[in-house]
């Protein structure tokens, strides 16, 4: 089965630009969504097909993807995007939905 | 506004079954791919079934494939999954998230509900 790698944890000093990022397989030639979760809440989408943003999502957050890593990018970090983010692909191979370990956003 | 609001949540015994409901509402129920996906205790996401608008296409997780059934009656705006044969590493927090988009476009899931707890023990 596919798997997504995520770092455990990433820090940031507040106003700096924070980088969590997702490894796979050829995860380039796949779309992959990034989710935003904040203690005792419920997953929020913040980027899907690689970069696109949903509505309400500020600009601060954006994605890439190419080769064995997509990246989710946080700029100008505030203390309220301290969260847990995971990223997820669709494999098609498995016709399963796949998600990342989970990386924990601390705000320093 | 788009709700879904889990219910059925339990405590039950290892081999027991539980029924869990997600009710729909702010949104075309009958156009989107619907999910149930689970978070134990202190753990990250797990996606463990889905089915397609009409029920023609579902598939599960290979963690709960043979024991878990998904469903929905579009009637009644409502998604359900059956859970048998219970085991404590069941034990978590099931979501009701659909897809962003309509159609077959693997695009991400936008709305989730609260969740319901499930809780395995003798």
């Amino acid at each position: 089965s596919y798997v997504l790698t995520q770092p455990p944890s990433v820090s940031v000093a507040p106003g700096q630009t924070a980088s969590i990022t997702c490894g796979g397989y050829n995860i380039g030639a796949k779309s992959v969504h990034w989710y935003q979760q904040r203690p005792g809440q419920a997953p929020v989408l913040v980027v899907y097909d690689d970069y696109d943003r949903p509505s309400g999502i500020p600009e601060r957050f954006s994605g890439s993807n190419s080769g064995t890593t997509a990246t989710l990018t946080i700029s100008r970090v505030e203390a309220g995007d301290e969260a847990d983010y995971y990223c997820q692909v669709w494999d098609s191979n498995s016709d399963h939905w796949v998600f990342g370990g989970g990386t924990k956003l601390t705000v320093l | 506004e788009v709700h879904l609001v889990e219910s059925g949540g339990a405590v039950v015994q290892p081999g027991g079954s539980l029924r869990l409901s997600c009710a729909a509402s702010g949104f075309t129920f009958d156009d989107y791919t619907m999910h149930w996906v689970r978070q134990a205790p202190e753990s990250g996401l797990e996606w463990i079934s889905l089915i397609n608008w009409d029920g023609s296409s579902i598939d599960y997780g290979d963690s709960v494939k043979g024991r878990f059934t998904i469903s929905r009656d579009n009637s009644k705006n409502s998604l359900y999954l059956q859970m048998t044969s219970l085991r404590s590493e069941d034990t978590a927090l099931y979501y009701c998230t659909k897809d962003l988009t309509s159609g077959n476009y693997h695009r991400g899931f936008d709305y989730w509900g609260q969740g319901t707890l499930v809780t395995v023990s003798s």
